[in-house]
């Protein structure tokens, strides 16, 4: 079964950092694309980033680039969104999600965690 | 990237069918066939429910149908059903990005 499990949320003053962190299971982690979304209070999905099966492609929303960073670890099946100078509308829900086909990026989100709050307020 | 455009709600009795539609522009929707729709409960992440403009995941409905002309794609369900009372998201391949639609509330009367 696949599993998606983010952690790393939290409340954080604006122009503070956070590293999210969201481990996988159940699938050949390796093989997959695998992406952040995020939602704000109240408000729709908004796509963040992504990073290709085998690290070489990464791509961002323009919001966020420059101030996140997203990597993996294919060793420990995980994926990582480190937010630096953070902002009162980086305030969301942020999910972990995997591609529905293998080395495919065609944004088909088949899997997502439960997703982490991350709260920029002073 | 500016978020592709959903009615804001979107009701039927049940048993009936709605549409839900889905405007973006020719960079996204109208330029790539990866057009994906999402229905997301409240307090729940959301679940994939079309991919590849009109494919249906394994354990999807039939009810539930895609289509796009254009600019435009849409989302269709048929025979409404109490459960399908939620959020709905329309999402595009935009090159190297993708956009996500506005949020559209289907309530079942």
């Amino acid at each position: 079964e696949v599993q998606l499990v983010e952690s790393g949320g939290g409340l954080v003053q604006p122009g503070g950092s956070l590293r999210l962190s969201c481990a996988a299971s159940g699938f050949t982690f390796s093989s997959y694309w695998m992406t952040w979304v995020r939602q704000s209070p109240g408000k729709g999905l908004e796509w963040v980033a992504n990073i290709k099966h085998d690290g070489s492609r990464i791509y961002y929303v323009d919001s966020v680039k420059g101030r996140f960073t997203i990597s993996r670890d294919d060793a420990k099946t995980s994926v990582y969104l480190q937010m630096n100078s953070l902002r009162a509308e980086d305030t969301a829900v942020y999910y972990c999600a995997r591609d529905l086909r293998d080395r495919d990026n065609s944004g088909y989100f088949g899997y997502w965690g439960q997703g982490t709050l991350v709260t920029v307020s002073s | 990237q500016s978020a592709l455009t959903q009615p804001r709600s979107v009701s039927g009795s049940p048993g009936q069918s709605v549409t839900i539609s889905c405007t973006g522009t020719s960079s996204d929707v109208g330029a790539y066939k990866y057009v994906s729709w999402y229905q997301q409960d409240p307090g729940k992440a959301p679940k994939l429910l079309i991919y590849d403009v009109d494919k249906r995941p394994s354990g999807v409905p039939d009810r539930f149908s895609g289509s796009k002309s254009g600019n435009t794609a849409s989302l269709t369900i048929s025979g409404l059903q109490a459960e399908d009372e939620a959020d709905y998201y329309c999402c595009s391949y935009a090159g190297s990005s993708y956009v996500f639609g506005t949020e559209t509330k289907v309530t079942v009367l």
